[in-house]
């Protein structure tokens, strides 16, 4: 799996849109990006994967940049439950290959 | 729809002893996966299973191994345990081996 980078962490307010960026610049034509959170000691939850069109769900959006060699999880209204670490991952086989994350602290 | 189950979600063993640990996935998922996140290593892929074969094995020693039966349940076993055993053990779940895992809570296994 291809290597990514997050900011270790970031703050967002709650109400507001966070805006989790990821660069992926050595990621391979079928590698796709997929995105988990993890909310202290619980088992990862999945959030949204793509290959390089926009993606959105229920929970976020996931915004791939042409050249796919970056990305940006959106998530539209933070709220305190939102806190977690966020994992960028870069998958093209059967596993997850995760990183440190970023922690995300949504404050009121 | 249930999610992926583990059972148990708490378990403390003594060195040298071994623990078996289970996990029911969703239904109809056919692959599941077993991770080891602690806090000096974060999260580890320990390995995968499909109709009943693992498929692959991460860098683990031979002490970790793990089954699945036809129902697509898994068990993972860890035979003389040692204090860096202690850790979260987590099973995910897919409907094939390419589509998107998800987690169960995990088993918390303290060695003392």
């Amino acid at each position: 799996d291809a290597k990514t980078t997050q900011p270790p962490s970031m703050d967002c307010a709650e109400g507001r849109a966070a805006n989790l960026p990821c660069n992926h610049s050595t990621i391979s034509g079928n590698e796709y990006v997929y995105w988990y959170r993890q909310i202290h000691s619980q088992g990862p939850q999945y959030i949204i994967h793509g290959l390089k069109n926009n993606e959105t769900n229920e929970m976020a959006s996931l915004i791939i940049t042409e050249d796919r060699k970056s990305s940006t999880l959106i998530l539209p209204h933070a709220t305190l439950r939102d806190t977690a670490v966020y994992y960028c991952i870069a998958r093209n086989d059967y596993k997850l290959s995760f990183g440190a994350g970023t922690t995300v602290t949504v404050r009121a | 729809k249930a999610g992926v189950t583990q059972t148990p979600r708490y378990l403390i063993k003594t060195r040298g002893q071994q623990v078996t640990l289970s996990c029911s996935p969703i239904s109809g998922h056919r692959s599941v996966s077993w991770y080891q996140q602690t806090p000096g290593q974060g999260l580890q892929f320990l390995f995968e299973y499909f109709s009943e074969t693992q498929r692959n094995k991460g860098n683990f020693p031979g002490r970790f191994s793990g089954r699945q039966f036809s129902n697509s349940r898994s068990e993972m076993n860890v035979s003389t345990l040692e204090l860096g055993d202690s850790a979260l053990y987590l099973c995910a779940s897919s409907l094939e081996r390419h589509t998107e895992a998800f987690f169960g809570q995990g088993t918390r296994l303290t060695v003392v």
